[in-house]
């Protein structure tokens, strides 16, 4: 069955470069979670997505910014990149009728040097 | 906002022992999930409950959705070495509205001896 896919898979950004991480959820999945996981933590809700509108916000940086294309697929534009800002993010997506049921993606493994 | 206790936090059990995971609540939720993570991965869905005392299997795997709707469990019978890795337990509370972000446990780390 197809999965979650992200890109790229691993990254290494100097302090204060701009990173975009891409997110394609699973077919007829409308909905789509940006989540953040540092080494040893469980995952932490960035921001999330319902037919291309921003439908709930968490602990995301005003320097990120994410959006859902007309492809239901998902970026999340990351700017001013600091030291903290490495760890691992998830895509997630979920299908209409049940959209409690999050299926993750592998994951963009982020470091900022 | 809400947390979610689970416990234990790690487990080292001997091949073929079973094993069991908790994880509680002080709020209500309206979906109880458990996922599986390995090293470098993204979590794995293993089972997801909707309802209160609602019991599901998934081949050695069997969960419950707690009564009170504030708590639930994960069994995992017969463990093998590939259970190994780190279970986390996530719900989305009744408190969050129409919205279903997730909130996490801390996770169980399970190491299995072969």
């Amino acid at each position: 069955a197809a999965g979650v896919i992200q890109s790229p898979r691993h990254l290494i950004k100097e302090k204060r470069e701009t990173a975009t991480l891409k997110c394609y959820p699973i077919p007829r999945h409308d909905t789509v979670y940006w989540y953040q996981q540092g080494p040893g933590q469980d995952p932490q809700f960035l921001i999330s997505f319902y037919e291309k509108m921003q439908s709930d916000k968490g602990s995301i940086p005003d320097r990120f910014s994410a959006q859902q294309f007309s492809d239901y697929h998902s970026e999340l534009n990351m700017s001013s990149l600091e030291l903290g800002d490495s760890a691992l993010y998830f895509c997630a997506s979920s299908p209409r009728n049940q959209a409690e049921t999050q299926y993750f993606g592998p994951g963009t493994r982020l470091l900022v040097l | 906002g809400q947390q979610l206790n689970q416990s234990p936090q790690s487990m080292f059990i001997q091949e073929g022992e079973d094993v069991s995971m908790n994880c509680t609540s002080s709020s209500i939720f309206n979906t109880w999930l458990w996922y599986k993570q390995e090293p470098g991965e993204g979590p794995v869905l293993l089972i997801a409950l909707y309802k209160a005392g609602e019991l599901t299997s998934n081949g050695r795997l069997t969960a419950q959705f707690g009564i009170t709707r504030k708590d639930s469990f994960l069994n995992i019978s017969a463990s093998i070495p590939s259970d190994v890795g780190i279970y986390f337990c996530a719900g989305t509370p009744v408190a969050g509205g129409s919205n279903y972000k997730l909130t996490f446990g801390k996770g169980t780390l399970l190491t299995v001896n072969p």
